[in-house]
């Protein structure tokens, strides 16, 4: 079957230490997304790519970094430099243009 | 910038009871997406509305998109348990990308 996959479900790390967030999928899109959810609020865009080899930042981009080296990989590095990183973090795929979104089942970071 | 406003944040209701929720954009959309999220869940695409005044319906969900662009409501019709969740628009802005409501979350009453 299609679909998003992300790992891991739960994630917990220490303050001050990188971390990366896998994102993988097989549905042959050539863009994807990366959205942070806070409880409460609606979704908000880190970074987005439409075809590999090229992202572009989304409105909360500081304290993160993406690449694309695979059409089916989009990982997502949380730094140290994310001063609030304690999140839900939702992967999306897309065919470029008016199209809905296919999210993955999100990665929920803990940072203590 | 642009922004889309969703409201209620909440909405309590009896099984059976309709439900609706409407988002409001400060400038013309070029479509509307509408998404849901069940508890602990990832957002769900539902239906995408482009054109003016479109209203598109699937079983008990009826989907409006205004006649300005630059509003939307869903209507759910006799809510059930399988109903609960958040609901979600995202209005499509001019560099392509989406800028999402908040979220109106359904709740049935015990």
């Amino acid at each position: 079957d299609g679909g998003i996959t992300q790992s891991p479900k739960y994630l917990f790390r220490k303050e001050g230490q990188n971390v990366t967030l896998s994102c993988e999928q097989n549905l042959n899109h050539d863009a994807m997304y990366w959205y942070r959810q806070d409880p409460g609020q609606g979704l908000r865009l880190i970074y987005y790519s439409q075809i590999v080899n090229d992202f572009q930042k989304g409105d909360i981009a500081e304290g993160y970094s993406v690449s694309r080296e695979k059409k089916e990989s989009f990982p997502l590095t949380v730094t140290s430099a994310q001063k609030n990183p304690t999140a839900f973090y939702l992967c999306a795929s897309s065919i470029p243009g008016d199209y809905g979104y296919t999210f993955g089942s999100g990665t929920r970071l803990t940072v203590v | 910038g642009q922004q889309v406003m969703q409201i209620p944040q909440y909405q309590h209701v009896q099984e059976g009871e309709d439900f609706t929720t409407y988002c409001n954009s400060s400038t013309t959309l070029s479509n509307i997406q509408w998404y849901k999220q069940r508890p602990g869940g990832h957002p769900v695409f539902l239906i995408q509305l482009v054109k003016s005044g479109e209203v598109k319906k699937q079983k008990r969900l009826t989907f409006q998109f205004g006649e300005a662009k630059k509003n939307s409501s869903l209507h759910i019709t006799a809510t059930q348990t399988t109903d609960v969740g958040t609901y979600f628009c995202a209005g499509r802005r001019s560099n392509y990308q989406l800028i999402w409501g908040a979220g109106t979350k359904l709740i049935i009453k015990p």
